[in-house]
């Protein structure tokens, strides 16, 4: 059984970094072809895909976000991870994370975690 | 970037209408569309995955058509519980993107 779950600090004021976490179960990022990617839809908007990280590291960013997003994996506790720096008021949304088998699409999502950027 | 396109923004119907909703890229890719359904204040749902590829427990009523730059979701007969948002995603650059929604309502 695959499952997913974000986390993150809820609430964080303009310029900060946002750090949010997905653990996962049911499969592994050291499997050939597996990835995970993070997207995030403001409340009442539609989805933004933001990055992928695959199995052997490879990484792909929003190119309207790269210069702020750094994405990672430990996948001996399986985890991924998502920062973006110099948060502001426009990256409040609810952030999933998502398995996609060989970076295509995303067959298993998070519930999500909402993030609010206020000061 | 690969921009999609999807129309109309919003359709209204009632349940027993079969519906077709459209997906438009900015450039050929194939077949490498996927579409997704978001219920009110849940997670996406993965519908149809390659333009037309069913996935396990979707029920037979959605099905997926295209290829290139167009591309079609179909449901046949709408069932109440297909009132929603749907949007489709493509894998064809490794930069993936998101149409910006059609949403489904009652008419």
């Amino acid at each position: 059984q695959v499952t997913l779950k974000e986390s993150g600090p809820g609430i964080l004021q303009p310029s900060q970094t946002l750090s949010l976490t997905c653990t996962f179960s049911g499969f592994s990022l050291s499997t050939y072809g597996m990835g995970v990617g993070w997207i995030r839809q403001p409340s009442g908007k539609g989805l933004e895909w933001l990055a992928n990280i695959w199995w052997d590291d490879d990484k792909y960013y929003n190119p309207s976000l790269k210069n702020r997003l750094t994405i990672s994996k430990d996948t001996s506790n399986n985890q991924a991870f998502l920062k973006i720096t110099n948060v502001d008021t426009a990256d409040t949304a609810t952030y999933y994370c998502a398995r996609t088998p060989l970076a295509h699409y995303f067959d298993y999502w998070g519930q999500g975690v909402m993030v609010t950027v206020s000061s | 970037n690969i921009v999609l396109t999807q129309s109309p923004a919003t359709l209204s119907v009632t349940p027993g209408e079969s519906v077709s909703l459209s997906c438009r890229a900015s450039q050929s890719i194939s077949t490498s569309i996927h579409w997704y359904q978001q219920k009110s204040n849940e997670s996406p749902r993965l519908l149809i995955k390659y333009a037309s590829q069913s996935i396990s427990g979707i029920p037979s009523r959605f099905s997926g058509s295209g290829s290139g730059t167009d591309f079609t979701l179909s449901i046949n007969r709408v069932e109440s519980e297909d009132f929603s948002i749907y949007y489709c995603q493509q894998s064809y650059s490794s930069l993936n993107t998101f149409g910006a929604g059609t949403k489904l309502e009652l008419k």
